[in-house]
């Protein structure tokens, strides 16, 4: 069975410029999420999809970043325009309804 | 509000000694699961053990098991006879019932020395 794929593996971008990052979960999961991880701390949940539709973003940074996920599948994560403090891993991870949630590699972003 | 706390940010111990982390997590929810995840350099959060509150006994896994306590609200993992490749990050998270997200702990650097 193939993993949560995620792409690119690593960005180094300006601040004030923008950024995408890519998942493609697991074939069948329903339950998308998207989680930062500065370092040194655990990861905080960003935001969580329901096949095509938002369950929860209460903790995204609307002002800056978006997310979606069409036609319930692949999804990007987009942040416009970078702070220096966005400098984090994004950890995608995908799920059967109520089921365990599998991650993908993640992408460790950097801003300068 | 939902809180996971981890109080030992790295912890060392020698090559098949036992090694235990400690998790203490604040909820008011009645149903809930609590995990441990270990996420080795390479970056890829791996399900260590899992713990459903309602069970009484705690989860074993190999060389990995729980003791959890529900009325302390503490949730700590034991490692036996550690391995070189249990070097990583361990997190503590946690979720309730029809909420499915994670909330983590800070997490705690473990290092096997040979």
């Amino acid at each position: 069975e193939a993993g949560v794929a995620q792409s690119p593996r690593y960005k180094i971008i300006e601040k004030r410029q923008s950024v995408a990052f890519w998942c493609n979960p697991i074939s069948g999961h329903a339950t998308l999420y998207w989680y930062q991880q500065i370092l040194g701390q655990g990861p905080k949940l960003l935001i969580q999809f329901q096949n095509n539709g938002v369950v929860d973003d209460s903790q995204l940074p609307k002002d800056r970043f978006s997310a979606e996920r069409l036609k319930g599948v692949d999804s990007t994560l987009k942040i416009q325009p970078a702070k220096l403090e966005d400098s984090a891993v994004y950890l995608c991870a995908s799920s059967l309804e109520r089921g365990r949630q599998f991650f993908g590699p993640g992408t460790r972003l950097t801003v300068l | 509000a939902q809180t996971v706390t981890q109080s030992q940010p790295e912890m060392s111990v020698q090559e098949a000694e036992t090694v235990t982390l400690s998790c203490t997590y604040d909820t008011s929810e009645n149903n809930y699961y609590l995990f441990w995840y270990k996420q080795p350099p390479s970056r890829q959060m791996i399900l260590v053990i899992r713990q459903e509150a309602y069970k009484q006994q705690n989860a074993t896994e190999n060389r990995f098991s729980v003791n959890f306590q529900k009325a302390a609200k503490s949730f700590s993992l034991k490692i036996s006879d550690s391995q070189l490749g249990d070097t990583a990050m361990y997190f503590c998270a946690f979720t309730f019932q029809g909420a499915q997200k994670l909330v983590f702990g800070q997490g705690t650097r473990l290092t096997i020395n040979p």
